[in-house]
């Protein structure tokens, strides 16, 4: 049973538009959420993360939102660049450091 | 700083084989992780260690997996036996003090394929 859902395997935006990646979680329990990207070959490298009294942090061009009530959060890119194309991955925390990550999404960014 | 280091990059064997992966954390980190990636089910934890003490391996798929962390500074994962669906990539993680707010740090992984 996977907590934390990304539902989309894969998505593919033009340069210069916004890239939006969507993740679910079902344990309420969860406090801190986390975004981390992969590169081929590479490991996973933290991108983003924002705390559940928060419901937005923005870093750069990244900015992550959190719905609590839905269970939701996402990860906007703006603008999108050809180096942004990478897999993403969703993950949330407990009240812990058990890091729970979801499948991941491949982003394509189109020159 | 040398990030977590994990060897090897590519491991490729036989059903029935013995497999050990190994990771060496970030110097003074006190937590260390385990992850597995499949196309399905993206990131698993395997199992985590505090202070080189085993704290939850309640994702370890089977007994055929074992993990263990002599000292600070070197972890191995071993698959004996092991089978064609443990086919997928290994990653070490470790992170200083284990807070809710600290990021991982993940090595570049193992690519393990058992035919």
């Amino acid at each position: 049973d996977q907590q934390v859902k990304q539902n989309s395997p894969s998505l593919s935006v033009q340069e210069g538009r916004i890239s939006i990646l969507n993740c679910d979680y079902t344990n309420s329990m969860f406090d801190y959420f986390l975004w981390y990207k992969k590169y081929p070959a590479e490991g996973p490298t933290f991108l983003i993360s924002i705390s559940s009294i928060k419901d937005k942090n923005e870093d750069g061009r990244f900015t992550v939102f959190l719905n609590k009530s839905a269970k939701h959060l996402s990860l906007h890119i703006v603008p999108s660049q050809p180096g942004d194309s990478a897999v993403y991955f969703c993950a949330a925390r407990a009240g812990g450091f058990k890091t729970i990550f979801g499948a991941g999404t491949r982003l394509f960014v189109k020159a | 700083d040398a990030g977590v280091i994990q060897s090897p990059r590519h491991e490729v064997t036989e059903m029935g084989q013995e497999v050990t992966l190994r990771c060496k954390p970030i110097s003074g980190h006190d937590y260390l992780f385990w992850y597995r990636q499949t196309m399905m089910r993206g990131l698993e934890l395997l199992i985590y260690f505090n202070n080189n003490v085993p704290i939850d391996d309640s994702g370890m798929p089977e007994d055929r997996f074992s993990a263990k962390m002599p000292n600070a500074s070197f972890s191995t994962l071993k698959i004996q036996p092991s089978e064609p669906r443990d086919s997928a990539v290994y990653f070490c993680a470790s992170s200083p003090t284990g807070q809710l707010n600290e990021k991982l740090f993940f090595g570049s992984g193992t690519q393990l394929s058992v035919l």
